[in-house]
């Protein structure tokens, strides 16, 4: 079975930047898996940041981008804000008309 | 604007059917995208359910395939989720979302959501 994996949790401090990822027991990520971000403050719903492995939503701040690293997805929050204390998932499109949520990252700005 | 509405009972029995709505305004559910189902059970992280385009055509996640049923009514710009045999481990925040797709390949993200539904399952 197919799991995707992030880091359950990260500390940044105000202004800092963090790279958050997003990985496959099963293999690579490339641009095929259709990597997608999503930030989630708590008792809200999703608020969908990333798709397309690096094109923001409308709206979203560019000191949020998306890319490929190594054999990841990446989130990179560049000049960390307090607003951005949240959860963050990824999701990977992985064959077969499946889509997977990772299990998610505690982001804390301190 | 669009906006999607998840609505239902917020209390359900063990080995009973789960059944949740979502009403979309501002956007036809014909227009072309898929349309699912995501749930987070309290404290956990996110699961998706399935989608569903107006045609019929569905994508389920294979854990839940065997209990989840999907359904439009593009005459109520609404669509549906049935899910059978609830056991406590189906308690969960419900949203209901739109999903971006790929012809060939089905969903890929997820581009709107609604403020969900909280399920309980319990006597």
């Amino acid at each position: 079975q197919t799991v995707v994996t992030q880091e359950p949790s990260f500390s940044v401090s105000p202004g800092g930047t963090v790279t958050l990822t997003c990985a496959l027991t099963s293999g690579s990520v490339s641009t095929n898996n259709y990597p997608s971000w999503y930030q989630q403050t708590p008792g809200q719903a999703p608020r969908t940041l990333i798709y397309y492995t690096d094109t923001r939503s409308s709206g979203v701040p560019d000191r949020f981008s998306g890319s490929i690293l190594g054999n990841k997805a990446a989130l990179t929050i560049t000049g960390a804000q307090a607003d951005d204390d949240s959860d963050y998932y990824c999701v990977l499109h992985i064959g077969s008309g499946t889509v997977v949520f990772g299990g998610g990252t505690k982001l804390t700005v301190l | 604007q669009v906006q999607l509405q998840e609505s239902g009972p917020g209390l359900v029995k063990p080995s009973e059917t789960l059944s949740l709505s979502c009403n979309v305004s501002g956007y036809s559910l014909t227009l072309g995208h898929y349309w699912g189902w995501i749930r987070q059970p309290p404290g956990e992280g996110l699961e998706w359910i399935g989608s569903m385009f107006h045609s019929g055509n569905t994508y389920y996640n294979p854990s839940l395939k065997r209990r989840v049923t999907m359904s439009v009514d593009t005459s109520k710009n609404q669509l549906s989720l049935r899910l059978s045999s609830v056991t406590a481990a189906d308690t969960a925040m419900y949203y209901c979302a739109r999903t971006v797709y790929s012809v060939r390949l089905g969903p890929l993200h997820f581009d709107l959501w609604g403020r969900g539904i909280l399920v309980t399952v319990s006597s």
